[in-house]
């Protein structure tokens, strides 16, 4: 079974751009849930969904989006990037949403410059 | 608001040496749940368990094994004969009931693991 799928693993973007970053679930699993990794912060919580509706959000500006299609894949985005928002950025699937496994892709690594 | 501590920023030890990794959290929540993660060097967390809190009976899984006690407050792991493999940053998240449901992991800061040879 193929595990969690992100794309592209590595992103350099200048400040001001936009970025969409992209996250596979495993099959079947219907919640894909991002999480921003920073040396300063650690792993936040950015947002889930489950069924193409955002179930939780966390306390990122609304510079941070996403969303996610019928297939269960989903979109990240991030608007006029600050250099702040180079971090890994995880994404975690689970089979059901509450409070289960979540299984992590091996991230995107998005440097801001 | 929910929180988890690990005060251990980095832990060194040689190989076949035992170590226990400490996790402290707090919830207002009754029911909650408690993970574990690993994170090698390529960044992919890797799960390694998942406890209820209505579950405080110790978990063994070969050379790892998970102390849960409510009373304190702590999730602590230990692992025993320490190999080299194991170095990477172990993370401990508690998960809470979300008023919409879901999921929603809070995440400690992670305990840097190297094992020396």
């Amino acid at each position: 079974k193929a595990g969690v799928t992100q794309t592209p693993r590595y992103l350099i973007k200048t400040r001001g751009q936009q970025v969409t970053l992209s996250c596979s679930p495993i099959s079947g699993h219907r919640s894909v849930s991002w999480y921003q990794q920073t040396p300063g912060q650690g792993l936040q919580f950015l947002f889930e969904y489950f069924s193409e509706t955002q179930r939780n959000k966390g306390n990122f500006p609304g510079r941070f989006s996403g969303r996610q299609f019928s297939n269960s894949r989903s979109e990240m985005n991030v608007s006029t990037l600050e250099l702040g928002d180079s971090a890994l950025y995880l994404c975690a699937s689970s089979y059901v949403p509450e409070n289960t496994e979540a299984f992590f892709g091996q991230g995107t690594r998005l440097t801001v410059v | 608001a929910q929180k988890v501590t690990q005060a251990q920023t980095e832990i060194s030890v040689v190989e076949k040496e035992d170590v226990t990794l400490d996790c402290v959290y707090e919830t207002r929540d009754t029911t909650y749940y408690l993970f574990w993660y690993k994170q090698p060097p390529s960044g992919e967390l890797v799960f390694l368990i998942r406890r209820n809190s209505f579950d405080e009976q110790n978990e063994i899984s070969g050379r790892y094994s998970w102390n849960f006690q409510k009373s304190t407050s702590s999730f602590n792991f230990t692992i025993t004969a320490s190999q080299v493999v194991d170095s990477a940053v172990y993370f401990c998240a508690l998960s809470e009931a979300q008023r919409g449901g879901g999921n929603k992991l809070t995440f400690g800061t992670g305990t840097q693991l190297k094992v020396e040879l």
